[in-house]
């Protein structure tokens, strides 16, 4: 079966620009997550989506914020772009099917965003 | 809070010789899972492993292998008999029960295996 498709692979932004990123996750996943992987901080939790709700969050700030769309779908969006948000963005879904279920995560190949 | 230690940055072996890498993480919980994922050059992380923390049986699985300790707390992968594909980075991942998918990554150990 197709695996997680992101969406654009590569990109490129200047400061002070927003972006947005999709993922669209496995068919019958329910559970889309996202992570940001630098050379710096290695890969950090962003936020999980689960039936088009948001129900876990890491520290990052309010710039970065998603949504899930009802065929859980979902997009990511960074505003206000600075320098330090040049990264991978990764997508990865499960199953998710009880509330806090630990699946196993299947991973997209990434958005490499370059901030100039 | 948690962590995931991985002090090998890069590790290069020749093929057919066997490899360890080490994980060791940190986590005042009782309850967690421990991950391994391998993230070949394409950029997306291959889920390799899940470990429940109440589960400290070894496993095999072909080539790889897993040697569970909460004693130690460490969570090593060994690859026995490398072979050039094996290439990649590997990230060990801790997760507590209940925490809807938001793993803690150690920082990666890259793995060389040259002919």
């Amino acid at each position: 079966k197709a695996g997680v498709t992101q969406t654009p692979r590569y990109l490129i932004k200047t400061r002070g620009q927003q972006v947005t990123l999709s993922c669209s996750p496995i068919s019958g996943h329910r559970s889309v997550s996202w992570y940001q992987q630098t050379p710096g901080q290695g890969l950090q939790f962003l936020f999980e989506y689960f039936s088009e709700t948001q129900r876990n969050k890491g520290n990052f700030p309010g710039r970065f914020s998603g949504r899930q769309f009802s065929n859980s779908r979902s997009e990511m969006n960074v505003s206000t772009l600075e320098l330090g948000d040049s990264a991978l963005y990764l997508c990865a879904s499960s199953l998710g099917l009880a509330e806090w279920n630990t699946g196993e995560l299947f991973f997209g190949e990434g958005s490499r965003l370059t901030v100039l | 809070a948690q962590k995931v230690t991985q002090a090998q940055t890069e590790i290069s072996v020749v093929e057919k010789e066997d490899v360890t890498l080490d994980c060791v993480y940190e986590t005042r919980d009782t309850t967690y899972y421990l991950f391994w994922y391998k993230q070949p050059p394409s950029g997306e992380l291959v889920f390799l492993i899940r470990r429940n923390s109440f589960d400290e049986q070894n496993e095999i699985s072909g080539r790889y292998s897993w040697n569970f300790q909460k004693s130690t707390s460490s969570f090593n992968f060994t690859i026995t008999a490398s072979q050039v594909v094996d290439s990649a980075v590997y990230f060990c991942a801790l997760e507590l029960t209940g925490g809807g998918n938001k793993l803690t990554f150690g920082t990666g150990t890259q793995l060389k295996v040259e002919l």
